[in-house]
Parts: C-alpha cells; structure tokens; sequence
C-alpha cells in the first residue's frame, strides 16, 4: 500500500540554525509530492512541489525539498529558521486510484518549534 | 481573491442533531474534497467529487454525506451527529492536471 512516513513528529531549532524536516514515501512509482504548512487555526498553504522535473524543488519563504527516488525520500529544509516558521508541516503524495482519479496521501505531520 | 470558502468556521452540536458545511470555490476546479484532521492522524478524506453531480466516498466516510449540485459548491452533511464527529473539517479542491490541493481555513465542530 502507499504511504507518506513523516519520521519525526516534532522538531525543535534555533533561530538562525537549518531546518530539515524528513519524509519517505512508498510507492511503485514516483508519485507527485508536496509539502503544506499549517499555521495555528489556518489551513494548509502550499510551500512546493515536485512533478517529475528538477530534482530539487524551491519553494515559498527560503524551503526546499530534494527528491531522492534511490532513497524513496522528500526531505524539506531551509538554510537558517526564522521564528515565523513555527507550524506544522505536511508531507503529501499524489498517485492515481484504480478509477483513475488521484488520490492524496498525507503524512501525520511534524510540528516545527522555533527557539528564540 | 477569495480561492476556497469554509462556512461556518465554528460550530457546536449536541448529540442527534443534523447540520450541514458548505464549501465554495472560484477557481473553477473540477475536483473537490472534504478532509477531516485529528491530533496525530494527519488528513484523513472523508468524499471526493469529480465534478459537478459526482461523489465518492473516502477513507472515513461513515455518518456523513455530500452533494455537488454545482461546480463551485461542495457541501458535507452529518444527519446524526456523533461526539466522535469532533473534528476540524477542511474543504479542498484542485485542477486535476496541476495536482495542487487548495485548502479552505477550516470549520471547527464540537459534538457534545
């Protein structure tokens, strides 16, 4: 079965230092990955997304993701974690139902906790 | 630039009661979904629509219904509200080429 495996559940950084924030997918194929992130009471906004182009995908405010097939991985990171970084971040594969339509699989999430 | 539209955002029931959410889109997306969020379980999808007039059950689609009467309208419905119905409900909705699921804020539900 397909899954998004999000191996930490909370991680805490200090102002200033890298962020990474790591994911693993199962898959027969390579899917389209995304990665969302909620701030407190707000929905999910997109950060980036990777559909089979360029390996490593920039996104919104300073992330990045590397798609890594070998490793079946999408790790998320940013050079230097600012305070307003603190949310919780989703890792999420697209693949194709049996019917034909897409199907989104979401990782639990890992909480991001930024020290001042 | 409204995108997707949630309402009610807050909403307590008691036990038995009905209620219904509404979820509206401008994008002009033929895909719509309603997603409920617990503590720890991520997203979990509760009916998709593929387009106007069309549903399809998700991964938790028991005590809910839904109806697609409309492109831009997405409604999820609960007949007989249940307390493990207490949840944050998110509506989303994409263009299925693009594959980028757009999220409304939410409704927050508390069944008593």
């Amino acid at each position: 079965a397909q899954s998004v495996t999000q191996l930490d559940s909370h991680v805490s950084v200090s102002e200033g230092t890298p962020v990474l924030l790591r994911c693993n997918y199962s898959s027969s194929y390579s899917p389209s990955l995304f990665w969302y992130v909620q701030h407190p009471n707000k929905g999910l906004q997109l950060l980036l997304k990777y559909t089979s182009a360029a390996t490593l995908v920039k996104g919104i405010n300073g992330f990045e993701a590397e798609f890594k097939k070998s490793e079946t991985s999408f790790h998320l990171t940013k050079p230097s974690a600012h305070m307003s970084d603190a949310a919780e971040y989703f890792c999420v594969a697209r693949s194709y139902r049996d019917s034909g339509t897409y199907k989104y699989i979401f990782g639990t999430g890992t909480r991001l906790k930024v020290l001042a | 630039n409204a995108g997707v539209t949630q309402t009610p955002k807050f909403r307590v029931l008691k036990t038995g009661q009905s209620m219904t959410l509404l979820c509206a889109q401008d994008m002009n997306h033929e895909y719509m979904y309603w997603y409920r969020q617990d503590p720890g379980m991520g997203l979990r999808l509760i009916h998709y629509s593929v387009g106007e007039g069309t549903t399809a059950k998700g991964e938790v689609p028991d005590g809910y219904n839904v109806s697609r009467l409309k492109k831009q309208n997405f409604l999820l419905g609960l007949e007989s509200a249940a307390p493990s119905q207490t949840s944050v409900y998110f509506c989303a909705s994409s263009r299925g080429v693009t594959g980028e699921l757009f999220f409304g804020e939410g409704s927050r539900l508390t069944v008593l």
